[in-house]
């Protein structure tokens, strides 16, 4: 049964900061990585998706990477502004009919 | 951009009624799900849905629980009698293709609150 961990759970960082995200799931034989953002009683917002073959992807300011022999992806945030305040959530797409299973997320907090 | 919308955004019902949550997925998309999310806890899966059969479905789907794509933009999940452990967001995805490249978008969701 696939386990996705996601580290830390909080993060509260100054406005301009680069922080890292991290995420590891426990099961390498998954499709593909996907990166949300979920801001308070709202929806996910896709940010990243990565495919099972492919090392890393980049969107503007961020960056997921997956090293997926060893369980783990990782989101990188350049430049953080207070807009970037939410929950960022990994989910982790492990058949082909579709089942994604998601990490606890993490609450960031910009500070301007 | 296309969007997943899901209505009511809130719904508020009694123990042992039956409720059903509406969906209408992007257009071109033509595989769908129903994830939930308890307050505090993680986003979990519920069901899978194409071709107007179930593909894969979480051992919270029981008996309660049934997805219809009733036409051609409605996707809907009934919960036949609600308990209380039923309150949570609950979100609508959807997905133009399988594989390694498939990319899930989500609604807004609909919270449930079971009295």
């Amino acid at each position: 049964k696939q386990e996705v961990t996601q580290i830390p759970a909080a993060l509260s960082v100054p406005e301009g900061e680069n922080l890292v995200l991290n995420c590891s799931f426990t099961d390498s034989a998954i499709y593909n990585l996907q990166w949300f953002r979920q801001d308070p009683g709202k929806g996910l917002t896709s940010l990243l998706l990565i495919q099972s073959s492919q090392r890393e992807q980049t969107s503007g300011r961020l960056n997921a990477s997956l090293d997926k022999s060893s369980g783990r992806s990782t989101l990188y945030i350049a430049a953080s502004q207070p807009g970037d305040s939410a929950t960022y959530l990994c989910a982790v797409k492990g058949t082909n009919a579709g089942k994604s299973t998601f990490g606890d997320g993490t609450t960031l907090t910009v500070k301007p | 951009e296309p969007e997943v919308t899901q209505t009511p955004s809130h719904q508020v019902t009694q123990m042992g009624q039956e409720v059903i949550l509406r969906c209408v997925p992007i257009s071109n998309h033509l595989y769908f799900y129903w994830y939930r999310q308890i307050l505090g806890q993680k986003v979990e899966f519920l069901v899978s849905f194409y071709n107007n059969e179930i593909s894969e479905k979480s051992e919270i789907f029981d008996d309660q629980f049934s997805v219809e794509r009733p036409d051609g933009s409605n996707f809907t999940l009934k919960i036949r009698s609600t308990k209380l452990e039923d309150s949570a967001m609950y979100f609508c995805a959807s997905s133009y293709n399988r594989g390694v490249n498939e990319k899930l978008f989500f609604g807004s969701g609909t919270q449930l609150s079971v009295l």
